[in-house]
């Protein structure tokens, strides 16, 4: 299964609505499709698992969608702390990890 | 509190060794599939190995670094450890690992996402 994310680059004002998206190869049970947050010079994040539950301490403008080929996480509200890269990441049995490219966040 | 110790990083001449070790603290250690994964220098995230728990543990393994490397376990340590052979200069990268939330029974398995993740160590592969 390959992952694609789009866009690669999203460039947005705090304040405003970001909406990314992550695309599977096949279809995948939405069980398995996770959501990471990266800060630059840190390790990832879990934000979102099962396609739309959020991880312990996430604030709810992180919000995640989708089953089958598409899914999308969704910031409500950008803070300056939110532009960071995000990765969709899938779990399945062989291989069992496997990642999309990433979209960078950029402030405008 | 849950942490993830990453260490064994450094400098290495292109065919050579190195072994990391991810030490685990706060969780039961037993229970948890772990994983590797590594990012080079402004690349994204590359999954690189994964190691099952339980008595017969399942072990994967990236087509990159199937052959070279090799994962393992170590539950009275609470210690994940990735011995990495005939290095590469493709393989410099932080590496991370990372706890799998990962929940198995006879039908299926749930997945929980990968939720603590080691700090990361830097492997550079150069002559």
């Amino acid at each position: 299964i390959f992952l694609t994310q789009s866009p690669g680059t999203l460039s947005l004002s705090p304040g405003e609505r970001a909406t990314l998206s992550c695309r599977a190869s096949q279809s995948v049970g939405s069980s398995y499709l996770a959501w990471y947050q990266q800060r630059p010079g840190q390790a990832p994040r879990l934000l979102i698992y099962g396609a739309s539950t959020r991880a312990t301490d996430i604030p709810d403008r992180f919000s995640g969608s989708g089953s089958g080929t598409d899914f999308t996480l969704t910031i409500s509200r950008l803070e300056p702390a939110d532009f960071a890269v995000y990765y969709c990441q899938h779990y399945g049995s062989s291989p069992p990890i496997t990642f999309g490219q990433g979209t960078r966040l950029e402030i405008k | 509190q849950v942490q993830l110790e990453v260490s064994g990083g450094g400098l290495v001449k292109p065919g050579g060794s190195l072994r990391l070790s991810c030490a685990s603290s706060g969780f039961d250690f037993s229970v948890y599939h772990m994983t590797w994964i590594r990012q080079a220098p402004g690349r994204g995230l590359e999954w690189v190995s994964y190691i099952s728990s339980g008595r017969s543990t399942n072990i994967y393994y990236a087509d990159s670094v199937r052959g070279r490397f090799t994962i393992s376990r170590d539950n009275a340590k609470k210690s994940m450890y990735l011995q990495m052979n005939s290095l590469r200069a493709e393989d410099t990268a932080v590496y991370y690992c990372a706890r799998a939330d990962v929940v198995v029974n006879a039908i299926t398995s749930y997945f929980y996402g990968l939720d603590f993740w080691g700090q990361g160590t830097t492997v550079t592969v150069s002559s």
